[in-house]
């Protein structure tokens, strides 16, 4: 069974950092090309990023680039998401997804989210 | 601009079907695209990957009551004997070079 399995959420001050982990199993981690994708408060989902099975290419939705960085360890098993410098408007559930098959850009499986709040 | 539209809100009675509606962008009409289900206070669920030609492929479990659709440049999807289980919000997605677009979604209630 696919788990995607979100960590290191919490409440930080504006033009702080956090990073996101994201422990993964029960299939080949190392095939799959994973993104991670925010929804605020009340609102619809944001892709905010993506990175291929092998770290390259990777890319970034335009509110978040320059700030924050996408990277994984394969041989972890997991994913990870620095977020820096970070706004009020990146408070937001994050979830990490992964492609529904090796080599497809569709998002097909969903973690339960870890809370990003960003307030004085 | 790759941009997918959807209608905000959508009712239908329990047993009854709903057919929800997602629009790609002028240029985009050929785009596969997927279906997400939110539940209330849950994680997205992938439903399936909706093609130009209306072919689809399901995710793990879901249900033979959930079906898709295209015409031109919308793709429906569509849910028959609608369950209590079903008022969710439906989000369509889809991708392009270096870039993953996600609809407003539609909130369903199950009246």
């Amino acid at each position: 069974e696919v788990q995607l399995v979100e960590s290191g959420g919490g409440l930080v001050q504006p033009g702080g950092s956090l990073r996101l982990s994201c422990a993964a199993s029960g299939f080949t981690f190392s095939s799959y090309s994973m993104n991670w994708v925010r929804q605020a408060p009340g609102k619809g989902l944001e892709w905010v990023s993506y990175i291929s099975s092998s770290s390259s290419p990777i890319y970034y939705a335009d509110s978040v680039k320059g700030r924050f960085t996408v990277s994984r360890d394969n041989a972890k098993n997991s994913l990870y998401l620095q977020m820096n410098s970070l706004r009020d408007e990146d408070t937001a559930v994050y979830y990490c997804a992964r492609s529904v098959a090796s080599g497809s850009q569709m998002i097909g499986y969903w973690g339960q989210g870890t809370l990003v709040t960003v307030s004085s | 601009q790759l941009v997918l539209t959807q209608s905000p809100s959508a009712s239908a009675s329990l047993g009854a079907s709903v057919k929800l509606t997602c629009t790609l962008s002028s240029g985009h009409s050929s785009y596969a695209i997927a279906w997400h289900q939110q539940q209330p206070e849950k994680g997205p669920r992938y439903l399936m990957k909706l093609n130009i030609d209306g072919s689809h492929n399901k995710g793990d479990g879901i249900p033979d009551r959930f079906s898709g659709s295209s015409s031109g440049a919308e793709r429906y999807l569509t849910i028959s004997s609608l369950q209590s289980e079903d008022e969710a919000d439906y989000y369509c997605q889809t991708w392009g070079t270096g870039l993953w677009v996600f609809g407003g979604g539609t909130k369903l209630t199950v009246l």
